[in-house]
C-alpha cells in the first residue's frame, strides 16, 4: 500500500498567520493519463471530515480561497495564508490512484 | 439536501456480528462508487471497503477481508456492512462516504461500533 507521511504532527498557529502542511507518498500519484488523485481534508473537532481540496489543487464548494493545495509526484502541500480560529482540527492528506485509497496520520492545527 | 446517513452502530461482544447501512439522498445514487471508512480511537482514517456504481464489484481492506461484506440497493439508495467475527480492533466510528475524482467529496456524520466484552 502507498504510505502517506505528513508533517508537521502538531502545527500551533496565531490567528492571522499563515500554515503549511506538508504530505509526502511512497510513490508517484500520477496515473497513466497523467491525472493525480490526490485530496486533502479537514476534520473539525467532533464533526465528520470534510473535503477542502481534490486533484491536488482544486478547492471543493464553499472551501474558502485562504485554502490552496499543491505540489506534484509524491510532495504535496497544504497552504492556509491567514488561519482563522475556525480552522482548528486535524487536516489528513489521501491519494486514490492507486488501490487501497490511503490516508496520512493527520495534522492538528491549533490556533494560539 | 445531499447527505449520507449511517445507522446500525452499538455495542457488541468479540465474535459478534453488525450489520451498518447507510442511506443516500440530494444525488443521483447510482452514479457513485461509494467506500466505508472507519476512524479508531484517537486512531487516523482506514479505508474499510469499497463498491462501483453498480454493486458489481467489491473491494475489502486485508484487515476486514473474509469477515464484512459490502452491498448496495440502488432502489432504495443504501449501501451495507455486514460485519462478523468482530474483534476488538473493529472498534470505531464507520463512516459512509461517496467518491468523486479519486477522494471523499461527500462523508456521513458517522456510526459508532464498540466490540467488548
Amino acid at each position: 500500500d502507498v504510505v502517506m507521511t505528513q508533517s508537521p504532527v502538531y502545527l500551533p498557529v496565531s490567528p492571522g498567520q499563515p500554515a503549511s502542511i506538508f504530505c509526502r507518498s511512497s510513490e508517484g500519484l500520477a496515473d497513466r493519463d497523467g491525472v493525480t488523485f490526490f485530496n486533502w481534508y479537514q476534520q473539525r473537532p467532533g464533526q465528520s471530515p470534510r473535503r477542502l481540496i481534490y486533484k491536488i489543487s482544486n478547492r471543493d464548494s464553499g472551501v474558502p480561497d485562504r485554502f490552496s493545495g499543491s505540489g506534484s509526484g509524491t510532495d504535496f502541500t497544504l497552504r492556509i495564508s491567514s488561519v482563522e480560529a475556525g480552522d482548528a482540527g486535524v487536516y489528513f492528506c489521501t491519494q486514490g490512484t492507486h488501490w487501497p485509497y490511503t490516508f496520512g496520520q493527520g495534522t492538528k492545527l491549533e490556533i494560539k | 439536501e445531499v447527505q449520507l446517513m449511517e445507522s446500525g452502530g452499538g455495542l457488541v461482544q468479540p465474535g459478534g456480528s453488525l450489520s451498518l447501512s447507510c442511506s443516500a439522498s440530494g444525488f443521483t445514487f447510482n452514479r457513485f462508487a461509494l467506500h466505508w471508512v472507519r476512524q479508531g480511537p484517537g486512531k487516523g482514517l482506514e479505508y474499510v471497503s469499497a463498491i462501483d456504481h453498480e454493486g458489481r464489484n467489491v473491494y475489502y481492506a486485508e484487515s476486514v477481508r473474509g469477515r464484512f461484506t459490502m452491498t448496495r440497493d440502488n432502489s432504495k439508495n443504501t449501501v451495507h456492512l455486514q460485519m462478523s467475527s468482530l474483534t476488538t480492533d473493529d472498534t470505531a466510528v464507520y463512516f459512509c462516504a461517496k467518491v468523486v475524482d479519486g477522494g471523499y467529496a461527500l462523508w456521513g456524520q458517522g456510526t459508532t461500533v464498540t466490540v467488548s466484552s
